[in-house]
C-alpha cells in the first residue's frame, strides 16, 4: 500500500498569508494527485488534480507542485474561507489512498 | 451539472449489511465514468471503498473487499453499496463521487454527493 503522510498536521495562520501543505507518498505516484479541501459537514472540494492542475472554478491562489514522491499545495495569500481541512489522495496499483490531512486554522 | 445524493437507512445494527444508494443526476451513467464510494468515520480521515463502471467493472478496497459489493443500476441512473457484518468500526460518513477522468477506473473525484452518515449500533 502506498501510504501518504502530510505535514504540518496543524497549520495556524493569519488572513492574507501564505500557507504551503506538504504529501509525501511512500512509493512514487508520478504525478498521479489530488489534493482536496473539505470544509466541516461538507464534502471534500477537488482542488489539484495531476498534482499542478487546478479544477474548474478554483481561485488562482491555489497551486499544486511535486512529482515523484514529494508534493506540495500552496496558497498564495489565505482568504476567510480558505480555513479549512485539505487531503492529498494518489491513486497507485489499483487503489486509491488519502492522507490523514492538514487542518488550517485562524491563527 | 452532475449531482449525486446519496440514500439509505441511518442506523444499522452489528453483524448486519449495510445498504446504500447514490441516485445520479445531470448525466447518464451509462455514457461512461467510473462512480465511487468513499467513507469518513466521524472526526477523521477520508477512506476509498470501491469504484463501479456502467458494465459492472469494479475496484475494490484491498482492505474492504471481502465485504464489499458495488453495484449499478442504468435504468434507474444509480448505483449501489452493500457493506457486510458490520461492526461499529463502520460508523461513518459514506460519500458516492464520480471519478474526473474518463480512461480508467481509479483516478481523482471531481463530483461529491454530500454524504449521509451511517451508525452501526444495537
Amino acid at each position: 500500500e502506498n501510504v501518504l503522510t502530510q505535514s504540518p498536521a496543524t497549520l495556524s495562520l493569519s488572513p492574507g498569508e501564505r500557507a504551503t501543505l506538504s504529501c509525501r507518498a511512500s512509493q512514487s505516484v508520478f504525478t498521479s494527485l489530488a489534493w482536496y479541501q473539505q470544509k466541516p459537514g461538507q464534502a471534500p472540494r477537488l482542488l489539484i488534480y495531476d498534482a499542478s492542475n487546478r479544477a474548474a472554478g478554483v481561485p488562482a491562489r491555489f497551486s499544486g507542485s511535486g512529482s515523484g514522491t514529494d508534493f506540495t499545495l500552496t496558497i498564495s495569500s489565505l482568504e476567510p474561507e480558505d480555513f479549512a481541512v485539505y487531503y492529498c489522495q494518489q491513486r497507485s496499483n489499483w487503489r486509491v489512498t488519502f492522507g490523514p490531512g492538514t487542518k488550517v486554522d485562524i491563527k | 451539472q452532475v449531482q449525486l445524493q446519496e440514500s439509505g437507512p441511518g442506523l444499522v445494527k452489528p453483524s448486519e449489511t449495510l445498504s446504500l444508494t447514490c441516485s445520479v443526476s445531470g448525466y447518464s451513467i451509462s455514457s461512461g465514468f467510473y462512480w465511487g464510494w468513499i467513507r469518513q468515520p466521524p472526526g477523521k480521515g477520508l477512506e476509498w471503498i470501491g469504484n463501479i463502471f456502467h458494465s459492472g467493472s469494479t475496484y475494490y478496497n484491498p482492505s474492504l473487499k471481502s465485504r464489499v459489493t458495488i453495484s449499478v443500476d442504468t435504468s434507474k441512473n444509480h448505483f449501489s453499496l452493500r457493506l457486510s457484518s458490520v461492526t461499529a468500526a463502520d460508523t461513518a460518513v459514506y460519500y458516492c463521487a464520480k471519478v474526473g477522468r474518463d480512461d480508467g477506473g481509479i483516478d481523482y473525484f471531481d463530483y461529491w454527493g454530500q454524504g449521509t452518515l451511517v451508525t452501526v449500533s444495537s
